[in-house]
Parts: C-alpha cells; sequence; structure tokens
C-alpha cells in the first residue's frame, strides 16, 4: 500500500515553461486535494475534487489547472511557470465518508518547485 | 469555515507532557476540530480529531472545551520526533471536508 505517491520529488522551470505535477492514490479515496506551501507559511487549498470528473477552485487557483479522469490520479497543470509560483506542492486524499475509523487526510511527500 | 488561533511558538522538555492550545471561538455546530503535524518539510500528518467529546489515541489526546470554543491537544511523553509545527483545524465533515491550514504552533522538544 503506497498511499499517496507524488513525482517528481524536485524541479527546477524556466519562466514561461509548463509542467505537469502527478500525484496517485491507490487507497480507493473519493477526495484528493493540492495544496501548496510557502517558506514558513500553512498550506493553502489550490484544487480538490471529490470524485473522477469533479474537480472545484480552492483558495489560490490562478496559474493552475487540474483534471480528474480516474480515481486514483489527481494532476495539477502549471501552464505558464511564474517565479511566485516557486512552492512546495502536496497532494491529498481522504476517504470521505467512508465507514469509521477515520484517519484524516493523507498527504503526499511533497514537489519542491523552483521557477527562474 | 471557522478560524483558529494558536501560539507560534512552544517548547517542553523531553518526556513532560506538550499541550498546545488552540481557540477556536467561531466554531460552528457541524465542525470537528482536526489536529495535523508537520515534521520538517514532509507532508502533513494527521493525530487526531474530536466534535465535542475528549478524544485519544495512540499518538496523542484532545481536551475541548464544553462549549467548543477552545481546545488542547495533548502528547503525554513528549519525544525529540514529536519536533514539528502542530495545526489545529476546524472543519465540517460535510461536503468536501476542505482543510483550512494557519500557521500553527511550532512546537521544540528539548532533551
Amino acid at each position: 500500500n503506497a498511499g499517496v505517491t507524488q513525482t517528481p520529488k524536485f524541479r527546477i522551470l524556466k519562466i514561461g515553461q509548463s509542467m505537469t505535477l502527478q500525484c496517485t492514490q491507490d487507497m480507493n479515496h473519493n477526495y484528493m486535494y493540492w495544496y501548496r506551501q510557502d517558506p514558513g507559511m500553512g498550506l493553502k487549498l489550490i484544487y480538490y475534487s471529490v470524485g473522477a470528473g469533479i474537480t472545484d477552485k480552492g483558495e489560490v487557483p490562478n496559474g493552475y489547472n487540474v483534471s480528474r479522469s480516474t480515481t486514483e490520479d489527481f494532476p495539477l497543470r502549471l501552464e505558464l511557470a511564474a517565479p511566485s509560483q516557486t512552492s512546495v506542492y502536496f497532494c491529498a486524499s481522504n476517504p470521505s465518508n467512508s465507514p469509521l475509523p477515520f484517519y484524516g487526510y493523507t498527504f503526499g511527500s511533497g514537489t519542491r518547485l523552483t521557477v527562474v | 469555515d471557522a478560524k483558529t488561533t494558536q501560539p507560534p511558538s512552544m517548547d517542553c522538555a523531553e518526556g513532560r507532557a506538550a499541550n498546545l492550545p488552540c481557540n477556536h471561538s467561531t466554531i460552528s455546530g457541524n465542525e470537528y476540530v482536526y489536529w495535523y503535524r508537520q515534521i520538517h518539510s514532509q507532508g502533513p500528518q494527521y493525530i487526531i480529531h474530536g466534535l465535542k467529546n475528549n478524544e485519544t489515541n495512540e499518538m496523542a489526546s484532545l481536551i475541548i472545551t464544553e462549549d467548543r470554543k477552545s481546545s488542547t491537544l495533548i502528547l503525554p511523553h513528549a519525544t525529540l520526533r514529536d519536533t514539528a509545527v502542530y495545526y489545529c483545524i476546524v472543519s465540517s465533515i460535510q461536503g468536501a471536508q476542505k482543510l483550512v491550514f494557519g500557521q500553527g504552533t511550532r512546537l521544540t522538544i528539548n532533551p
């Protein structure tokens, strides 16, 4: 049971480049989330999904896009990278209304992105 | 979602109980109190949650006041590995169950 897997772990992008951050979970969780964390700050929600084919914006969605074609995968797309997107990105999943016990969100190990 | 207030930092001696306070005076009736922690730059880790009753698991205890406006996370015998940023979050278990993270409390366990 791998949990939530994020790739890549590190990436350096040039301004204007595009990339996709991958997130996969093998726990059959319905809910998935993308957060970003700037240095010394708490996590901010970018996008979330409550099931395949359903996504919605969080607090800081500008500059990002997501899709959810399967329960397992929730990729985050950066179209035109900007220095302000330099951050650590965390993907998480949540079993939603599964029967108890409740174990909370499961987070991935993060992707550290630098835009130069 | 209701906002929470936590002290920015705390220290605790190894082996002692660490008591982390959290104020959530605007909590709604259907909102739970969740605690997560983040060790160094890893992904946050779920610790415990509760609605109105005190809760205990293998990691910690959660004490919620009767009016639900504040809570305390208790790590009964803190170890050096408990050094982390601890986040207190209130969120409804209905809907998308989004978590809104504040700045948290940076807990340092001293030898």
